[in-house]
């Protein structure tokens, strides 16, 4: 079963700045199948990046993913005050599993 | 447009049984693999199973095999998640999510439902 470990934890940014996750798997990633959702308090996650660096739809094109095998990276060229939020990385398709999140706040 | 609505948050004592559910609209609800995902009280999301409904073909994750059934009734586009007898720690909200590709598992979750919060409390 694959481990997906997110760093960091926290990400203390001001708006206009740029964020860049990580999302690190304990084995090879088939496919690129790796996603990105959104999730802000109170709402359903909501998909980003699909196939490590996709957008989905109607997803703002600051918004980009990118890597392959067992490291990846979403990155948010300029930080919107809806943006802050926390943020999860997810393998998909023959298995599956989530990492554990990154919270973007305002600093 | 895609829908999926879930059924309203729950209040219920450890022990007992219950069954909520997430019903789909706006496409084809036989064709698209259906997700279930806990989020604990200020925790991150876990991925607990799959169901396909055309044929009820089903995956759990290991962490949630034996303690949760996943169904669906593809005749009312619904599908559930059941316990059998509720533990305190299953207190959560639970999302149901669409895999995006038709028929196939290799999509992300492309539509999720609102949630049901579960609260299990003496």
């Amino acid at each position: 079963e694959i481990v997906l470990t997110q760093s960091p934890g926290t990400l203390s940014l001001s708006p206009g700045e740029r964020a860049t996750l990580s999302c690190r798997a304990s084995q090879s990633v088939s496919s690129s199948y790796l996603a990105w959702y959104q999730q802000k308090p109170g709402q359903a996650p909501r998909l980003l990046i699909y196939g490590a660096s996709s957008r989905a739809t109607g997803i703002p094109d600051r918004f980009s993913g990118s890597g392959s095998g067992t490291d990846f990276t979403l990155t948010i060229s300029r930080l919107e005050p809806e943006d802050f939020a926390v943020y999860y990385c997810q393998q998909y398709g023959g298995s599956w599993a989530f990492g554990q999140g990154t919270k973007v706040e305002i600093k | 447009e895609v829908q999926l609505v879930q059924s309203g948050a729950e209040v219920k004592k450890p022990g007992e049984s219950l069954k909520i559910s997430c019903k789909g609209s706006g496409y084809s609800f036989t064709n698209y693999w259906i997700g279930w995902v806990r989020q604990m009280p200020g925790k991150g999301l876990e991925w607990m199973g799959i169901i396909y409904p055309g044929d009820s073909d089903t995956r759990y994750s290991p962490s949630f095999q034996g303690q949760v059934t996943i169904s669906a009734d593809k005749s009312i586009s619904t599908a559930y998640l059941q316990w059998s007898s509720l533990k305190a720690s299953d207190t959560a909200m639970y999302y149901c999510a669409r895999i995006g590709g038709l028929w196939s598992t290799t999509s992300p979750f492309d539509y999720w439902g609102q949630g049901t919060l579960v609260t299990v409390s003496s």
